[in-house]
């Protein structure tokens, strides 16, 4: 059973560039977390979807950040018109339940911005 | 609000020795507390868990307490070895309904000396 895959692992945009991220999450797993890691800082969420619902996205800013998770296919974290401070490690974590702490993460994305 | 955050922000140990690792959290809300580890270029990987109700359990070398007193979550890793090198972040997981949402601390780089 393959964990979770995220793609691209490393994804370098210049300032006003779009960034799509992927996340497979784990077979069986229905729900799909997205978090974003700074340097030297502890991961900070964004955004709690489930297919083809947004449960919470608290922890998304409100302009340029979307995401979706189809019934088909990867989830998506889209970051429109990149600036340097989007410069981080994106992480996604699956979880085969609702409303549990226990998440699988993956190996995480990390977005340069030139 | 809700916070979590550790005392110090790097950990020298012999390899051999114990280990502890300590956290501060702020939401008496939250149902179970985690502990993660992070290597270089990967994502955070499961330790160990403690639900709110408890205060301690124990795995394989690893012992999580818990004081919901003074609201404080530590890690005890047993004859720390080198593989053990890494950032550990505590984490509280705050349910609502059937939203769940992990709040990570900063993380602590534990070095295990030869």
């Amino acid at each position: 059973n393959a964990g979770v895959m995220q793609n691209p692992r490393h994804l370098v945009r210049r300032r006003g560039q779009e960034a799509r991220l992927r996340c497979s999450p784990m077979k069986g797993h229905s729900h799909v977390y997205w978090y974003r890691q700074l340097p030297e800082e502890g991961l900070k969420f964004m955004v709690y979807l489930q297919k083809e619902n947004i449960i919470d996205e608290s922890g998304m800013p409100k302009e340029r950040f979307s995401a979706e998770f189809p019934k088909e296919g990867p989830s998506i974290l889209r970051i429109q018109q990149v600036v340097r401070g989007d410069s981080a490690a994106y992480f996604c974590a699956s979880s085969p339940l609702a409303g549990t702490h226990e998440q699988f993460f993956g190996p995480g994305t990390r977005l340069t911005v030139l | 609000g809700e916070s979590v955050g550790l005392h110090l922000p790097t950990l020298s140990v012999q390899e051999g020795d114990n280990s502890i690792i300590n956290c501060a959290y702020s939401n008496s809300a939250s149902d179970y507390f985690i502990w993660y580890k992070q290597e270089s270029g990967k994502g955070p990987q499961f330790i160990i868990d403690i639900r709110s109700n408890m205060d301690k359990r124990q795995g394989q070398r690893v012992t999580v307490l818990l004081n919901k007193t003074v609201k404080h979550l530590s890690l005890q890793i047993a004859a720390t070895q080198p593989g053990d090198s890494a950032v550990y972040f505590c984490a509280e997981n705050w349910k609502t309904g059937a939203n769940s949402k992990l709040t990570f601390g900063k993380g602590i780089t534990l070095s295990v000396r030869p």
